[in-house]
């Protein structure tokens, strides 16, 4: 595997149910981190993870909840999720640069829909 | 909180003609920007980074800053089928750690037409 996996591609759920997002970076990267995107709308940070420890969380409902139990690996934990939550879930890494250039890998993506 | 817009478009341009993205962003304090394309059911791909103002060429690509005027475009030579995609425009900044957090702008969804 090389880059930036995610698993699994597609996943349709319930309100109800819970589930999990899985992330793997193969770039020897130390950041890490999770965005939203929705039709019409930017691409939304969710939160970044910097060598395990989380640096941002951007005001996202606690349905929706990280871990990072290493530099390579990041999850989503969901549970009790709302219609509106469906969208496209992007991993992204990067090297952390401080001040500087810093460019970020993305996954291809889980594309969530809750039913 | 920094933003950053564009034209969602859809942008249409001919085959070989020269196809203009723009991208405005509130923040005079930005330093750095990052234009990224999206295919259709993709995730986004790095393709022009620019930190000072002026133009940056990278083969049919050309980036272009005005931190005056707090713009920044993307110009695509000899633009080919294979250019259609959305276009998004990102600008780094938000913590002490670096340019960790990316702000993104809605994207430009542009069509070459063949």
């Amino acid at each position: 595997e090389t880059g930036v996996t995610q698993t699994p591609r597609h996943l349709v759920m319930g309100m109800t149910n819970k589930k999990s997002l899985k992330c793997e970076q193969h770039l020897g990267h130390n950041a890490m981190y999770w965005y939203k995107q929705s039709a019409k709308k930017p691409l939304e940070l969710m939160f970044v993870y910097n060598f395990k420890e989380q640096t941002e969380n951007n005001s996202v409902p606690s349905r929706f909840s990280p871990e990072c139990p290493n530099s390579s690996h990041l999850f989503l934990h969901l549970h009790t999720l709302q219609p509106e939550d469906s969208a496209l879930y992007l991993c992204a890494s990067s090297h952390r640069l401080q001040g500087g250039y810093n460019e970020q890998f993305f996954g291809p993506g889980t594309r969530l829909t809750v039913l | 909180q920094k933003e950053v817009e564009q034209n969602s478009g859809p942008l249409s341009v001919p085959e070989g003609a020269i196809a203009s993205l723009n991208c405005t962003y509130s923040d005079r304090g930005s330093q750095s920007f990052f234009w990224y394309r999206q295919y259709s059911g993709k995730s986004p791909e790095l393709i022009m980074f620019i930190y000072s103002n002026g133009d940056k060429e990278d083969g049919r690509f050309t980036a272009q800053l005005n931190k005056a005027s707090q713009y920044v475009s993307l110009l695509i030579r000899d633009s080919q089928p294979s250019d259609s995609a959305t276009y998004l425009c990102a600008v780094p900044g938000g913590s002490n750690f670096g340019n960790e957090k990316l702000t993104f702008g809605t994207g430009t969804r542009l069509t070459i037409i063949p």
